[in-house]
């Protein structure tokens, strides 16, 4: 089947440490895009990748870091540099501008 | 800033009533609007979009609404099913990334 993977669902950091998110799709899409939700601010873009070797700054990209080699892979590090990393964590991809865009299962960072 | 605007940060409505819930926003070239339904601990899965050519679109139950020139839309969920309490998410596409409200909570009471 067709989808999109993240991992792991639950994640537990301790203060000072990086972490990284993985995000893998199979849906042959080009852009990949990952998103914050925490409590009452909806969905927040972090960044974001319309083609492999490329990726752009979001709304919140400060203490983050994205990578994209594959076009399938598209994993998130959560620096130590980010001062509120608790939060839900979203990857999503899209064939192209003006499709649905698919979402992950998300995952649940707590740092500790 | 906020670029889409879901100003009711909840709404409750009876089993078997319509729902509507709303959504502005302020970049008038924003061209293609979509909803998102969302569980907690899950990611959002698509519900229903419209283009900016259209003023309506409707899926089953689902019917979205727009208003160009108030930069305004709205879903319609009519006859309201207590499995649709969910937090649903307006959207619009840039171009490049969808731009998010900050979601409205839907309670449908049997």
């Amino acid at each position: 089947d067709g989808g999109i993977t993240q991992s792991p669902k639950y994640l537990f950091r301790k203060e000072g440490q990086n972490v990284t998110l993985s995000c893998e799709q199979n849906l042959n899409h080009d852009a990949m895009y990952w998103y914050r939700q925490d409590p009452g601010q909806g969905l927040r873009l972090i960044y974001y990748s319309q083609i492999v070797n490329d990726f752009q700054k979001g709304d919140i990209a400060e203490g983050y870091s994205v990578s994209r080699e594959k076009k399938e892979s598209f994993p998130l590090t959560v620096t130590s540099a980010q001062k509120n990393p608790t939060a839900f964590y979203l990857c999503a991809s899209i064939l192209s501008s003006g499709n649905t865009i698919y979402f992950g299962e998300g995952s649940w960072l707590t740092v500790v | 800033d906020q670029q889409v605007k879901q100003n009711s940060p909840s709404l409750s409505v009876q089993e078997g009533r319509i729902s509507i819930l709303n959504c502005d926003y302020t970049n008038s070239m924003f061209d293609y609007f979509l909803w998102y339904k969302k569980y907690p601990a899950e990611g959002p899965t698509f519900l229903i979009s419209i283009s900016s050519i259209k003023d309506k679109n409707e899926d089953g139950r689902f019917t979205v609404f727009l208003n160009k020139s108030a930069k305004h839309l709205s879903l319609h969920i009519v006859p309201s099913q207590p499995g649709d309490s969910a937090v649903y998410f307006c959207a619009a596409d840039s171009g490049y990334a969808l731009n998010f409200g900050k979601g409205t909570s839907l309670l449908v009471t049997p």
